[in-house]
C-alpha cells in the first residue's frame, strides 16, 4: 500500500502568513493526488485535485504543486477561516490512502 | 444540488452488525464510483471501501476486509455498507464520498453518520 507522509503534523501561524504543507508518497503516484480541508464536526472539503488544479469556488490563495512522490499545498496569505486540518489523498491505486493530516492553528 | 445523506449509524455491541446507507440526489448516481471513508474520534481520515459505477470493481481496506461488504442500488440512488463482526476500533464517523469522473478527487461528501461499538 502507498503511504502518504504529511508534514508538519501541526503548525501555528498568524493571519497573513504564507503556509506550506508537504505530502510525500512512498512510491510514485503521478498527479493522482487531492487536498482537502476539514473543520471540526464537518465533512472534508475538496481544495485541490490532480495535484495542482484548484477546485471551483476555492479561493486562489490555495495552490498545489508536485508530481511523482513530492507534493505541496500552499496558502499564500492565511485567513481566519483557513484554520483547519488539511489532508492529502492518493488516487493512484488501491487501497486509497490519506496522509495523517496537518492541523493549522492560530499563533 | 448534489446531496449525499448517510443513515444507519448508532450504538452496537462488539461482534454485532450494522448496515449504513447513503442516499444520493442531484446527480446521475449510476455514473459515479462511490466510497466509504471513516474517521475515528480525534483521528485522521481512513479510506474504507470503494465500488465502481456498475458494481464490477470493489475494493476494501485491509482493516475491514472480510467483515464489511459494500454495495449499491443504482435504481434507488443508494450506496450501502454492511458491517459485521464489529470491533471497538470500528468506532468512527462514516462518510460516503463520490469519486469524480474526469479528475482525481472527491468533491461530494455526506455529513457522516456515527457508529459506536461498545458494550
Amino acid at each position: 500500500a502507498i503511504q502518504l507522509t504529511q508534514s508538519p503534523s501541526s503548525l501555528s501561524a498568524s493571519v497573513g502568513d504564507r503556509v506550506t504543507i508537504t505530502c510525500r508518497a512512498s512510491q510514485g503516484i503521478s498527479s493522482a493526488l487531492a487536498w482537502y480541508q476539514q473543520k471540526p464536526g464537518k465533512a472534508p472539503k475538496l481544495l485541490i485535485y490532480d495535484a495542482s488544479s484548484l477546485e471551483s469556488g476555492v479561493p486562489s490563495r490555495f495552490s498545489g504543486s508536485g508530481s511523482g512522490t513530492d507534493f505541496t499545498l500552499t496558502i499564500s496569505s492565511l485567513q481566519p477561516e483557513d484554520f483547519a486540518t488539511y489532508y492529502c489523498q492518493q488516487f493512484n491505486n488501491y487501497p486509497r490512502t490519506f496522509g495523517g493530516g496537518t492541523k493549522v492553528e492560530i499563533k | 444540488e448534489v446531496q449525499l445523506v448517510e443513515s444507519g449509524g448508532g450504538l452496537v455491541k462488539p461482534g454485532g452488525s450494522l448496515r449504513l446507507s447513503c442516499a444520493a440526489s442531484g446527480f446521475t448516481f449510476s455514473t459515479y464510483s462511490m466510497n466509504w471513508v471513516r474517521q475515528a474520534p480525534g483521528k485522521g481520515l481512513e479510506w474504507v471501501s470503494s465500488i465502481s459505477s456498475g458494481s464490477n470493481y470493489i475494493y476494501y481496506a485491509d482493516s475491514v476486509k472480510g467483515r464489511f461488504t459494500i454495495s449499491r442500488d443504482n435504481a434507488k440512488n443508494s450506496l450501502y455498507v454492511q458491517m459485521n463482526s464489529l470491533r471497538a476500533e470500528d468506532t468512527a464517523v462514516y462518510y460516503c464520498a463520490r469519486d469524480e469522473v474526469y479528475y482525481y478527487g472527491s468533491k461530494a461528501w455526506g455529513q457522516g453518520t456515527l457508529v459506536t461499538v461498545s458494550s
